[in-house]
């Protein structure tokens, strides 16, 4: 199974800033995923992150403010910009496709708050 | 509209007993359907099933997938306080990439 770590782990921030956050995985992936985690809610999938091209955002998420990159194939960042209170969140990585079968792993998420 | 329902929301039992959990969907292009555990921040991975009929298991933990029903059951046997925890369960389909479709979750309560 491939390793996932995130930085930072959390973070509070003001209200107008951006963050950005990192996820590295132990080996080479084909499939990158961003997902979002509201309070007491289940995950909701924001975007594909896809190496070399731009991602593939969800209905109801858009570049604008969540720009992602993956300029390789064991990292990807996402940034949450102009962030509001309603942005505060656990947001995950995961990554699939690294040894030859889909299971899709989880890195061990960032938890934002936004004040 | 692709959904993912969880069955039941919460749960609680006593040391010992056995549970099951259950999922039920409707997902274009559906590729595989995965149970995770969630206790803190990150999901665990447990199962992928792919085919129907075919019990997966590890340990006190079983599941098996109808894809004829569209639907998945995890079962617990002889649970322990540790088992505690949010169930999720995912629904793997061919849109984005084989992103997840995820359930609310079944929240696992084990009494000693």
């Amino acid at each position: 199974s491939a390793v996932i770590s995130q930085k930072p782990s959390r973070d509070i921030c003001q209200r107008g800033t951006s963050l950005t956050i990192q996820c590295q995985v132990d080996s080479q992936v084909t499939m990158m995923f961003w997902y979002r985690q509201q309070p007491g809610q289940s995950l909701t999938l924001i975007a594909t992150a896809n190496q070399g091209s731009e991602a593939t955002y969800e209905s109801g998420f858009v570049i604008d403010k969540f720009p992602i990159s993956r300029p390789n194939l064991t990292f990807s960042t996402l940034t949450v910009s102009n962030m509001s209170p309603e942005d505060s969140s656990i947001y995950l990585c995961s990554a699939a496709g690294g040894t030859g079968t889909y299971e899709q792993y989880f890195g061990p998420g960032t938890r934002l708050t936004v004040t | 509209e692709d959904k993912v329902v969880q069955s039941p929301l919460s749960l609680v039992v006593h040391e010992g007993d056995t549970v099951t959990l259950n999922c039920s969907y409707e997902v274009t292009n559906f590729r595989s359907l995965l149970w995770y555990k969630q206790e803190k921040k990150a999901p665990t991975f447990l199962f992928m099933l792919t085919s129907s009929g075919i019990e997966k298991k590890s340990g006190r933990l079983s599941s098996i997938l109808d894809k004829k029903e569209l639907f998945s059951i995890l079962n617990i046997t002889a649970t322990q306080t540790g088992d505690s925890a949010v169930y999720l369960c995912a629904v793997e389909f061919q849109r984005s990439g084989y992103a997840l479709n995820f359930g609310k979750g079944t929240s696992l309560l084990v009494t000693p």
